[in-house]
């Protein structure tokens, strides 16, 4: 079955820098790929995802890139506020609604 | 549009007991997915209705159990429980059963085995 691995677990970065957490899985034929963030206590919600069919995304501040190929994708958060600090799991999917969800990245944007 | 809700918030229960939880999703969403959420194994898969059919299954033992009704409305069931099975239950509903419909999460039931 589909396994996906995310990296980092933690990731800590300063007000205004840039955050980076990358995805790779494991069954070609997962077609979709959404990103969740789950802010503590609060349950998950979409800010991006991308479809097979395409290399990159982006809404504002954040963008999604992905590598059929090399079954990888990523999330770009440029910019980053105290306000992005939640953690982020990444999800593939190959047909309906079954999500494969990542381990998560704890996310901490210091002021 | 009223999200996603699920009943109860919080449940406490004792190892051998069953228990059932409750989702509603979003007016006219058909779609509805149940996840396992813990901190050592993250979110999974357990199953999805649509239509009040069973369209896919994770790999949960047969004591986790789940139904969807005309309205749309599902429930879970886990009998037996077992100490390991304290997690927090999301579901999320989607307006049709393809991979490409966002899956909107409701609050999630917090399960503790005793």
């Amino acid at each position: 079955g589909e396994n996906v691995e995310q990296h980092p677990s933690t990731l800590s970065v300063q007000e205004g820098d840039s955050a980076v957490i990358k995805c790779t899985y494991s069954d070609s034929a997962s077609n979709y790929f959404p990103w969740y963030k789950q802010e503590l206590g609060k349950r998950p919600q979409l800010i991006i995802d991308i479809r097979s069919n395409v290399g990159e995304k982006k809404d504002q501040r954040i963008a999604v890139t992905l590598n059929k190929t090399a079954k990888h994708f990523s999330l770009h958060i440029t910019e980053t506020q105290p306000e992005d600090s939640a953690v982020y799991f990444c999800a593939a999917s190959g047909g309906f609604q079954k999500l494969v969800f990542g381990t998560g990245t704890r996310l901490l944007v210091s002021p | 549009k009223a999200g996603v809700t699920q009943t109860p918030r919080y449940l406490i229960k004792t190892r051998g007991q069953q228990v059932t939880l409750s989702c509603s999703p979003i007016s006219g969403h058909r779609s509805v997915s149940w996840y396992q959420q813990t901190p050592g194994q993250g979110l999974q898969f357990l199953f999805e209705y649509f239509s009040e059919t069973q369209r896919n299954k994770g790999n949960f033992p047969g004591r986790f159990s789940g139904r969807q009704f005309s309205n749309s409305r599902s429930e879970m069931n886990v009998s037996t429980l077992e100490l390991g099975d304290s997690a927090l239950y999301l579901c999320a509903s989607s307006f049709e059963s393809s991979a490409y419909n966002e899956q909107f999460f409701g609050p999630g039931t917090r399960l503790t085995v005793l």
